[in-house]
This record gives C-alpha cells, structure tokens and sequence, in this order.
C-alpha cells in the first residue's frame, strides 16, 4: 500500500544551523503535502504545506522543496531556535486520502 | 486555538469498558478526522466524516465506530478496551472532504486504560 517515509527519526542540531527533514511519498496522486509541528503533550500545527503545481515555497526561516518526479519534499529550518525542538510530521494527500510520515524529533543544541 | 474542541481532555477507564470522545469542528468546517496517537508514535489515521458521512476508513479496529451528526460534531465510540487503546485521540477539521486540505487539530483526550 502507499506510504510516506521520513527521514531522519531524530535530529540534533546547533541552535543557529539548519536544520533538513526529508520525506518520500509512493502514491501518484498524492497533490498537497503539509508539515505540521507537534509540541510535548500538544496538538500538531500546521506549519506550511505545498501543492503539487508548486516546487518551492517559504516562510519566514522554514522552507519546504518538493520534487514531483522523484517523490521527494522536505522541510528546511534555518537559524534554528530553541522554540524549534519539537517532532515535525510530513503528510502526503490526495482528495482520497492522507498518509502521515512517522515523524522526526528535532532537538536545538545550546 | 485553533478552533477545534475535544472533550473530554483525559479519560481513565478499565478494560472491557466503553468511552465516548467528542469533538466540535472549526465553525465552517464540514470534516471531520479521528487520529490515534499512542506514546512516541505517529498519527493513525482512524476514519473520516464529511458533513455527516463516512467518507474514508483507515486503520480502524471493529471494537471502534464513529458518527458526525447533523450539527456537524462527531463522537468516537471505544469499545471492550484493552491496555493498548491507551493513547492520545486527537481529532481535526477540514473545510471540505477533500483529504489535500489543510487540516486543524483540537488538543485532544488522552485516554489510559488501567
């Protein structure tokens, strides 16, 4: 069946430095891929999301990439703060369905 | 806040017991999605109700049902609960029952099963 495969499960880094988080999808008709942000103990927010007709798009320090022919998107934190640490999902969906990647918790280093 | 309401926000029950969990969509929201989240894990996507309708299942155990009714909040029926039902329930909301939408999550009830 259609997955969605998120790499790496954790990641420490410098506060300052940048932070990648990459995912790969399987289903072809997957056309909209949001990120969302979950806090110990709190719901996941949404963070940014991208459709399919888009390869690039950006908020302020975090970014997200897709690759529509190799099936790939991440997600770029630059200048990471301490308000970063968290577990990070990416989601791959078409009209049909949603398939969350197993997420990536993300520690920022002092 | 973001607009989407769960109660009751912890639940302790036994096993074998029955629980119910609610959740009021965003205003203008007409889905609704029931996840599963249990200790360090992912999001289980459980099943979907789009004004109403089961719209789609996902890794749904049979002891589980679900309904959305017609002012559009929706319950989570648990049934003959086992230790591992213990998680965190969260529900979302959508404006349409298209899954590629932007999805808001209400806080969720954190269920444990002595």
């Amino acid at each position: 069946g259609e997955n969605v495969e998120q790499h790496p499960s954790t990641l420490s880094v410098q506060e300052g430095d940048s932070a990648v988080i990459k995912c790969t999808y399987s289903d072809s008709a997957s056309n909209y891929f949001p990120w969302y942000k979950q806090e110990l103990g709190k719901r996941p927010q949404l963070i940014i999301d991208i459709r399919s007709n888009v390869g690039e798009k950006k908020d302020q320090r975090i970014a997200v990439t897709l690759n529509k022919t190799a099936k790939h998107f991440s997600l770029h934190i630059t200048e990471t703060q301490p308000e970063d640490s968290a577990v990070y999902f990416c989601a791959a969906s078409s009209a049909s369905k949603i398939i969350f990647g197993s997420g990536t918790r993300l520690s920022i280093r002092p | 806040d973001s607009g989407v309401t769960q109660t009751p926000k912890h639940l302790i029950t036994a096993t074998g017991q029955r629980v119910t969990l609610r959740c009021s969509p965003r205003s203008g929201d007409l889905s609704v999605y029931w996840y599963q989240q249990s200790l360090d894990q992912g999001l289980q996507f459980l099943i979907q109700y789009y004004n109403g309708e089961e719209r789609a299942k996902g890794n749904i155990l049979e002891r589980f049902s679900a309904q959305q009714f017609p002012d559009l909040h929706s319950e989570l029926n648990l049934s003959s609960l086992e230790l591992g039902d213990s998680a965190l329930y969260f529900c979302a909301s959508s404006k349409t029952g298209d899954s590629n939408q932007p999805q808001h999550f209400g806080d969720g009830t954190r269920l444990s099963i002595l």
